[in-house]
């Protein structure tokens, strides 16, 4: 069974930097594109980026592009988010998912998600 | 990159239908036919419930079905039952090689 584990949120004070790690086991990491998508406490799901499945194309929000960093790396099977420059509308539930078709650019729907990991931002 | 436009909440009796809309632009929605629908219970992550307009993924009901006119999406959820209730996203991908989600709808099974 596809997992997804996401690691590394907590709390961190505003202008900081945080990285998240999304730990992918049980599929075949390398053929298909990721997503990070958050959700702030009590809102609604915000898309944040993606990454191709070779990671050779990368598309961001405009709310965090120019601040976060989707990165993957296929010899540890994981997925990361570098957040810089945070700030307090960042705060939410952070979940990584997989694009659901192999060989992707990024246009297919996401068939598994994490449980995602909480980032607050708070002085 | 705005969200794509869904009414907060819905609500049906057991057995009954319902239909949420998704209103977007000739940018997403109107524009390819990668309308995906979630569903997200309290707590938990979401689940994808269609993708594709109107495919269903494997082990999902067929009480589940999903729609598309111009700028419009729908998800139309017939014979209602309690584990139903739950919050309900469409999502598009754009011309921007982006997704969107909308706002999310609030399905309250009386």
């Amino acid at each position: 069974q596809v997992q997804l584990v996401e690691s590394g949120g907590g709390v961190v004070q505003p202008e900081r930097s945080l990285r998240l790690s999304c730990a992918a086991s049980e599929f075949a990491f390398t053929n298909y594109a990721m997503h990070w998508v958050r959700q702030a406490p009590g809102k609604g799901l915000e898309w944040v980026a993606l990454i191709s499945y070779d990671g050779s194309n990368k598309y961001y929000a405009d709310s965090v592009k120019g601040r976060f960093t989707i990165s993957r790396d296929t010899s540890k099977n994981t997925l990361y988010l570098q957040m810089n420059s945070l700030r307090a509308d960042d705060t939410a539930v952070y979940y990584c998912a997989r694009g659901q078709q192999p060989y992707s650019g990024g246009w297919h729907p996401l068939d598994y998600w994490g449980q995602g990991t909480l980032v607050t931002v708070s002085s | 990159q705005s969200a794509l436009t869904q009414p907060a909440s819905v609500s049906g009796s057991p057995g009954q239908s319902i239909t949420i809309s998704c209103t977007g632009t000739s940018s997403d929605v109107g524009r390819y036919n990668y309308v995906s629908w979630y569903q997200q219970h309290p707590g938990k992550a979401p689940k994808l419930m269609i993708y594709d307009v109107s495919d269903r993924p494997s082990g999902i009901s067929i009480r589940f079905s999903g729609s598309k006119s111009g700028n419009t999406a729908s998800l139309t959820i017939s014979g209602l039952q309690a584990e139903d209730e739950a919050d309900y996203y469409c999502s598009s991908y754009t011309s921007s090689s982006t997704w969107v989600f909308g706002g999310g709808t609030k399905l309250t099974v009386l």
